[in-house]
């Protein structure tokens, strides 16, 4: 159980050209998630937090008109890096928190590494 | 910035040693999570342990948490070839996990 699935896996982009990851929770339901980028050879840094139904709450320094999330249903969340540059390159990761219990665990899905040409 | 610190950013061991990485963080905490990374893979979690725990162990792994310090540390003992990864620390903030820099371990065979 708690399996958290991101699509696509990887993807090559041109420079200025819009890119959309899914994340899905596929045996249970997600209140809260959140994106996550890592760049090579450094730690994982929180980008944003989504809630079902709301507008995600953006990190310092995340512009949120270049990330735009979306979480339309309690299994669905996706990233749409828009006009994205080499710059964006980098491994994007999600987790998944199950119900609202900010104490419970969250699951993360396997990444997608996202390269801008 | 949140984010903790964890030494050594590298290690390097034989087969059938130990290893130990440690991990500072700022702010008060739920829990604190330690996490392995293959490289280019996703996170496989591997041992959470509450504000008011002192000690978890889980199979081969030993977790140790000093609230008092702000610390944490995660040993590793008997290590294996398949235990080369690198390994975050991660805390728990108000229901965000802020992650600490990271320990790049090889495992020499």
């Amino acid at each position: 159980g708690a399996v958290v699935s991101q699509h696509p896996s990887w993807v090559i982009c041109k420079s200025g050209t819009s890119v959309k990851i899914e994340c899905r929770s596929l045996d249970f339901q997600a209140t809260t998630m959140f994106w996550y980028r890592q760049f090579p050879k450094q730690s994982l840094m929180l980008m944003a937090t989504s809630n079902e139904g709301s507008k995600a709450t953006y990190e310092q320094g995340v512009e949120k008109d270049k990330f735009l999330i979306n979480h339309a249903s309690l299994t669905l969340s996706t990233l749409t890096v828009t006009s994205a540059h080499p710059e964006d390159s980098s491994f994007y990761i999600c987790s998944a928190r199950p119900g609202g219990n900010s104490y419970n665990e969250q699951f993360f899905g396997p990444g997608t590494r996202l390269t801008v040409l | 910035s949140q984010q903790g610190e964890e030494d050594p950013q590298a290690l390097s061991i034989q087969e059938g040693e130990n290893a130990t990485m440690n991990c500072s963080y700022k702010t008060s905490i739920n829990n604190l999570q330690w996490y392995r990374q293959n490289s280019g893979r996703g996170l496989v979690h591997l041992i959470l342990i509450r504000s008011n725990e002192r000690e978890k162990h889980s199979g081969r792994l030993r977790v140790t948490l000093d609230t008092s310090k702000k610390s944490s540390s995660l040993l590793i003992t008997a290590s294996r070839a398949a235990d080369t990864a690198s390994y975050f620390c991660a805390t728990d903030q108000g229901g965000k996990l802020i992650f600490g820099q990271g320990t790049e371990l090889s495992v020499k065979p």
